[in-house]
């Protein structure tokens, strides 16, 4: 079975400052998928990331990047210079490759920048 | 545009009520899915369609039913067995190919109470 957790329930940090979000997967495939979502208050999840197990290397977009380390099987995102825009709530999920199986999503992590 | 439209953006059911979410999709995509997001929980998945006329149980389906009888379209029923249906309801959709990874979008979800 695969599991996503996102031990940060909630964060809240200065704007400007930079902030990083964990996300730490359980998975015995070695085929697997990871993303990451955006959840504004209007409610809807906007697609950020998608990484596969294969490609460790590091991306960076603008402000935000990703780190995914095989061997602690995690996939932080960290956004650099936050902005008040940036508050949200973010999901870590997973599938894999095996079976057609559905995403799995971590609970959330609540991400305040105040002004 | 291109999206995921979710009707209506609130509802409220009486006890006993069956009530049907809509959820909408002009990207062509294959697949759709159905979510339920409650407080801390992050999102849980009810019902999912790879394909017209056909859908899987997910993770929590008991007390709801779905019907795909259209590529474009995939209603959800909370219906009166469901004992504890307040909460956020997101439709998502996404391409076929392995329905594992690729990206899924998201509808801006319909918050159900009971009244």
């Amino acid at each position: 079975a695969q599991k996503v957790t996102q031990a940060q329930t909630e964060i809240s940090v200065v704007e400007k400052e930079d902030v990083t979000l964990d996300c730490v997967y359980e998975t015995r495939d070695t085929t697997y998928y990871l993303f990451w979502y955006k959840q504004p208050p209007s409610g809807e999840l906007v697609f950020l990331i998608r990484r596969n197990s294969f490609d460790e290397q590091n991306e960076i977009s603008g402000r935000y990047s990703w780190n995914f380390q095989k061997s602690t099987s995690s996939f932080n995102f960290t956004i650099t210079a936050s902005q008040v825009v940036d508050s949200a709530v973010y999901f870590c999920a997973l599938t894999v490759n095996s079976g057609n199986t559905p995403l799995v999503f971590g609970k959330g992590t609540r991400l305040s920048v105040i002004a | 545009d291109g999206g995921i439209t979710q009707s209506p953006k609130y509802l409220f059911r009486k006890e006993g009520q069956n009530v049907t979410l809509s959820c909408e999709q002009n990207l062509n995509h294959d697949a759709m899915y159905w979510y339920r997001q409650d407080p801390g929980q992050g999102l849980r998945l009810i019902y999912y369609s790879q394909i017209v006329n056909d859908f899987q149980k997910g993770d929590i389906a008991e007390g709801y039913s779905v019907s795909r009888e259209k590529k474009e379209s995939f209603p959800l029923t909370v219906t009166s067995a469901q004992k504890n249906p307040t909460a956020f309801y997101l439709c998502a959709s996404s391409l076929w190919g392995t329905l594992s990874n690729q990206p899924q979008h998201f509808g801006d979800g319909t918050r159900l109470s009971i009244l």
